[in-house]
């Protein structure tokens, strides 16, 4: 398998602007997360989805964050309107369900600069 | 919430040394993994081990959950091993893991 796909890599954008993130989970696994990391706050769970349903959105920081899971093989986490503060990696990982062995496996992130 | 603490936050090790590192966490726990965030920026999975003892090459962990800590042991490292160390739980059943804040390791030649 080719692991967690995530899209773009890097994304520079302006404040005000949209930006929608991409995820493509390990086939199978039926877990999906989105995380966010800073140098202030580390690593921080935004969203998980079981089964293409979301579970826990508590870590969303506010409305201008939305996440979508259309099928089991995507996911996206859109932010509207942009601002500087959402500069971040984000990242994406999936897992298998209960009597997995192995945890959770990320992506390789993106690399969000809002100006 | 659970509260998870790293140590040390920094460490600078010569090629081939040991060392080991400490996770302790506040609560009673499902699910326990070790990562590492190379300078890359990647996330590797290096263990999951809520529990018990496992060993993948040069790396080993263990986790006593009785007494709410695990290590991370790294045998004659190599610069390949520097980066950043991460330990990260679960609560109550729940898939949200919990992050500490890193330790940033740094293997010299």
């Amino acid at each position: 398998d080719a692991g967690v796909i995530q899209s773009p890599r890097h994304e520079v954008t302006e404040m005000g602007q949209e930006v929608t993130l991409r995820c493509k989970p390990i086939s199978g696994h039926d877990y999906l997360f989105w995380y966010r990391q800073t140098m202030m706050r580390g690593l921080e769970l935004l969203i998980y989805f079981n089964n293409n349903v979301p579970i826990d959105d508590s870590g969303m920081p506010e409305d201008r964050f939305s996440a979508k899971m259309p099928n089991a093989s995507f996911s996206t986490l859109k932010i509207q309107p942009s601002e500087p503060r959402d500069s971040a990696v984000y990242f994406c990982a999936s897992t298998e369900g209960q009597g997995r062995d192995y945890g959770q496996f990320f992506g390789p992130g993106t690399r969000l600069t809002v100006l | 919430g659970i509260q998870v603490e790293q140590s040390p936050p920094d460490l600078i090790l010569q090629e081939g040394a040991n060392s080991t590192l400490r996770c302790n966490f506040s609560d009673s726990v499902n699910n326990l993994q070790w990562f590492h965030q190379n300078p890359w920026g990647q996330l590797i999975n290096l263990f999951y081990i809520p529990s018990g003892t496992k060993q993948n090459g040069r790396l080993s962990a263990t986790t006593v959950a009785t007494e709410r800590y695990s290590l991370l042991y790294i045998s004659s490292s190599q610069t390949t091993d520097s980066g950043v160390y991460f330990c990260a739980v679960d609560q109550g059943g729940s898939e949200k893991l919990v992050f500490g804040k890193g330790m940033k390791l740094t293997v010299n030649p």
